[in-house]
């Protein structure tokens, strides 16, 4: 039961232009959601999160939209560089302050490729 | 740099035997949890622990088996290996139980059962 959905295994985009990652749910009790981002021979690196309350977090190049009534989230990239070109996996917790908030559900991810 | 370590990075074991993973956090981070990334797919939550008591698990047998020790370093046991457990075996460790906003993972170990 694949309850965090990353749809598209693979996404290029030109240098400049703009990127878009998507990700789908199925858990209603997901409330908090994040996404990290994962270069070869290394540990995914946190980027960005939104709470279930917000629709919308913004920080520099990058923004997490969130769409609750669809139970879909999307990352933009704008504008995309080169160093941007990684794995990106969404990922979602559940029920903040009990003993599930420590585990975190992802995506199977999404490979960016930024192009010159 | 995340301040997180695991050892060994690639590992080889056979079939049935047990292995031992290890990782060291930052100091002051009180939260491990551990990861078991299958190739081209997520991280899937194996368990976590808190101030060296279980903090919640996955969906994972009983013969994978953790301790977190009062050093901020960890361990991730494997009984009686199976060919589907090789995989990336993640750790990420944070302050609290805020693991989202503060989780820092290690770059991980490369585990294969032949």
């Amino acid at each position: 039961d694949q309850q965090v959905k990353q749809n598209s295994p693979s996404l290029s985009v030109q240098e400049g232009r703009i990127s878009i990652l998507n990700c789908d749910y199925t858990n209603s009790m997901f409330d908090y959601f994040l996404w990290y981002k994962k270069y070869p021979a290394e540990g995914p690196t946190f980027l960005i999160s939104i709470s279930s309350i917000k629709d919308k977090n913004e920080d520099g190049r990058f923004t997490v939209f969130l769409n609750k009534s669809a139970k879909h989230l999307s990352l933009h990239i704008v504008p995309s560089q080169p160093g941007d070109s990684a794995v990106y996996f969404c990922a979602a917790s559940a029920g903040a302050g009990g003993t599930s908030y420590g585990k975190l559900t992802f995506g199977q991810g999404t490979i960016l490729t930024v192009h010159p | 740099e995340t301040g997180v370590t695991q050892s060994p990075t690639h590992l080889i074991k056979t079939r049935g035997q047990q292995v031992t993973l290890r990782c060291s956090s930052q100091s002051g981070h009180n939260t491990v949890s551990w990861y078991q990334q299958a190739l081209g797919q997520g991280p899937q939550f194996i368990f976590q622990y808190y101030r060296e008591e279980g903090n919640g698990r996955g969906n994972f047998p009983p013969r994978f088996s953790g301790l977190q020790f009062p050093n901020y370093s960890s361990e991730l046991n494997v009984n009686a290996l199976e060919l589907d457990d090789s995989a990336m075996y993640l750790c990420a460790s944070s302050t609290g139980n805020r693991v989202w906003t503060e989780a820092f993972f290690g770059q991980g170990t490369r585990l294969t059962v032949v």
